[in-house]
């Protein structure tokens, strides 16, 4: 069974650009999160999608928005990239949503913002 | 407010040593404490979970047992490897009433390195 993939692998960018992020989960699950992985601030959740529905949003700015298609796989958008954009985006899926699921990872999109 | 507390490293062991990395959380509600692993230049991988008061989760020789009373979730093992080389990350899946928020909070992160 194929588990979460990201793409792409890696981005630079430059800074006042925008960029999008992709998400395809694991077969079956039907909800997708977001998460960004900066040097030393460590792992923050930005959001969670259901069945196409925003269900929660991290402390983060407008800027970052995203949105989870029919098929369940999701895009991550940042508008005006600042340099503390840059950090490893990580994905991660669960079946449903429910409170004692796992979440499963993919390898993550590592940005770059110059 | 929600947070994790690990215990800091880097933590440097010798092969076959005994490893315990600590974890206690703040949360409200009662939440799933999981585990992860982070190997270099990858994500994030489940290592084990618990999701009741006094659960003991389990895989590849690690174990934790869910605290409630003492609200922790220590990861131990008793023999390390090489290949354990790797950053662990102790987590909480907090919810209302049953109903999960969605949001993983992590602690920062436990640099462990093996030696031969």
């Amino acid at each position: 069974e194929a588990g979460v993939t990201q793409s792409p692998t890696h981005l630079i960018k430059t800074r006042g650009q925008q960029v999008t992020l992709r998400c395809s989960p694991i077969s079956g699950h039907t909800s997708v999160y977001w998460y960004q992985q900066a040097l030393g601030l460590g792992l923050q959740f930005l959001l969670w999608y259901d069945e196409g529905e925003e269900r929660n949003r991290g402390n983060f700015p407008p800027r970052f928005s995203g949105r989870q298609f029919p098929n369940y796989s999701s895009e991550l958008n940042v508008n005006a990239l600042e340099l503390e954009d840059s950090a490893l985006y990580l994905c991660a899926s669960s079946f449903q949503g429910l409170a004692q699921e796992t979440q499963y990872f993919g390898p993550g999109t590592r940005l770059l913002v110059l | 407010g929600d947070s994790v507390t690990q215990m800091e490293g880097p933590v440097t062991l010798s092969e076959e040593a005994f490893l315990t990395i600590n974890c206690t959380y703040t949360a409200t509600g009662y939440p799933s404490l999981f585990w992860y692993v982070q190997y270099p230049g990858e994500g994030l991988q489940l290592l084990l979970k618990a999701t009741k008061a006094d659960d003991k989760g389990s895989n590849k020789g690690f174990e934790a047992t869910y605290r409630k009373e003492t609200t922790s979730f220590h990861l131990e093992k008793g023999s390390v490897q090489v290949s354990d080389s790797a950053v662990y990350f102790c987590s909480f899946l907090a919810n209302a009433g049953g109903t999960s928020y969605g949001k993983l909070t992590f602690g920062q992160g436990t640099i462990l390195t093996v030696h031969p």
